[in-house]
């Protein structure tokens, strides 16, 4: 079974904090991604990762970085933490190419306060 | 850009009974992939169905099924004897077949199953 595993289920953290979520796959897949899932929005793209060190943005990339330095571990990372990055944070890894699906892992509830 | 309308926020069924639950998208594309994705309470999405543009034949896992109409863009998803353990959120989601990095969802419809 594909595992993606990720750092937290839940984490608070303060206005202005830089804060990591890191996300694990044992699949080998080479791609990464990192979503954002808000009520009524569904699931948008903060970035995704093709390789080892190779990124691209997504949807809504402001806010965020990433970090790809093993092709296991996709990290998200929040510079300056706000109250509105307060959200769902979902990651996901598959393999190139058609037809692969998305793998997904729990999920980490962010709170900023 | 391609867009995906779940036009049901939430949906209820009763126990043994059948849902269907509605999805739309709108593309320019003729080559690409629907999914239903599944996350229950405990929130670890899994993919329940997976339909080809170019299939004709509606694709059908166990009691789950579609329903795809690619010229009305439509793509539900049909759940037979509903079981408790169906309710969830579900997302419809759409893809280009040559990109998969570019994977759009719906909002969900958060689906209840009474016993």
């Amino acid at each position: 079974d594909v595992k993606v595993t990720q750092s937290s289920r839940y984490l608070v953290k303060r206005t202005g904090e830089k804060v990591f979520l890191e996300c694990v796959q044992d699949m080998d897949h080479e791609n990464m991604f990192w979503y954002r899932q808000d009520p009524g929005l569904g699931l948008r793209l903060i970035y995704f990762s093709y390789d080892v060190k190779m990124k691209e943005k997504g949807d809504i990339p402001e806010g965020y970085s990433v970090s790809r330095e093993k092709k296991e571990r996709f990290s998200l990372i929040l510079e300056s933490a706000s109250t509105n990055q307060t959200s769902m944070y979902l990651c996901a890894s598959s393999f190139p190419g058609s037809p692969y699906e998305q793998y997904f892992g729990p999920g980490t509830r962010l709170t900023v306060t | 850009a391609q867009t995906v309308t779940q036009s049901q926020p939430e949906m209820s069924v009763q126990e043994a009974e059948t849902v269907t639950l509605s999805c739309t998208y709108d593309t320019s594309e003729s080559d690409y992939y629907l999914f239903w994705y599944k996350q229950p309470p405990s929130r670890q999405m899994i993919l329940v169905i997976r339909q080809e543009a170019y299939k004709q034949q509606n694709a059908t896992e166990n009691r789950f099924s579609v329903n795809f109409q690619k010229a009305a863009k439509s793509f539900s998803l049909k759940i037979s004897d509903s079981q408790l353990g169906d309710a969830a959120m579900y997302f419809c989601a759409y893809r280009i077949s040559y990109n998969n990095n570019d994977m759009r969802f719906g909002a969900g419809t958060r689906l209840t199953v009474k016993p």
